[in-house]
């Protein structure tokens, strides 16, 4: 069974530092695909960046990076220059195929926390 | 473009009530999802549906019931209701084919049982 860990419940950056959201994932299946998404206090999922299995090089999408490890089953999401606006819940998904078709998993979320 | 409908926004049930959550997309995808959110928490898989004409179980499908009516919709019901249900119900669609098509998720419905 695929699985999703994020390990830290909460995290603090300085306003204009850059941070580092872990995520760990457990498959069985040589195809699949990494998701973040963020959720700000109003509640809405916004989609933040997207990482192939068979992708060669890390994803980047502006300010957010995926720090991609495959051997270590790792996709960690990165983000330059902290914003106030950045404050948010991020999670990590995955996507297998399996039987049914294509399912999606997420991990139990980070609390970012932005400081001024 | 409306994306990802979701009716109510809110609701209030009793224990025992049932009721059905409509989702509706309006971008032609393939799959949908039925997503629980309980506080501080992440998004815990109830059903999902592949494609029009197939549902099959998450990781909590207990105390739910699906139907993908077409390819646009895909309602969750619960038939009765416990306070344990009390949580925030996400529906989400992606394309399904390909595999770097994010999911698009609704607004969300807080439901509450009493």
């Amino acid at each position: 069974a695929q699985k999703i860990t994020q390990t830290q419940p909460g995290m603090f950056v300085q306003e204009k530092e850059a941070v580092t959201l872990d995520c760990t994932y457990d498959t069985s299946d040589p195809s699949y695909g990494l998701f973040w998404y963020k959720q700000p206090s109003s509640g809405e999922m916004i989609f933040l960046i997207y990482q192939g299995s068979y992708d060669q090089q890390n994803a980047t999408e502006g300010r957010y990076s995926l720090n991609f490890q495959k051997a270590r089953k790792s996709a960690n999401l990165v983000i330059s220059a902290s914003q106030l606006g950045d404050s948010a819940m991020y999670f990590c998904a995955m996507r297998v195929l399996n039987n049914a078709g294509n399912m999606l998993t997420f991990g139990g979320g980070t609390r970012l926390m932005v400081k001024p | 473009n409306a994306g990802v409908t979701q009716t109510p926004k809110f609701q209030v049930l009793k224990t025992g009530q049932s009721m059905t959550l409509q989702c509706a997309q309006d971008m032609n995808h393939n799959s949908m999802y039925w997503y629980r959110q309980d506080p501080g928490m992440g998004l815990r898989l109830i059903y999902y549906s592949a494609s029009e004409g197939t549902t099959d179980k998450g990781e909590v499908p207990n105390g739910y019931n699906v139907s993908r009516l077409n390819k646009r919709e895909f309602s969750l019901r619960l038939e009765s209701a416990a306070p344990s249900q009390t949580s925030v119900y996400f529906c989400a669609s992606r394309e399904g084919q390909g595999r770097n098509t994010e999911a698009f998720f609704g607004q969300g419905t807080r439901l509450t049982v009493v």
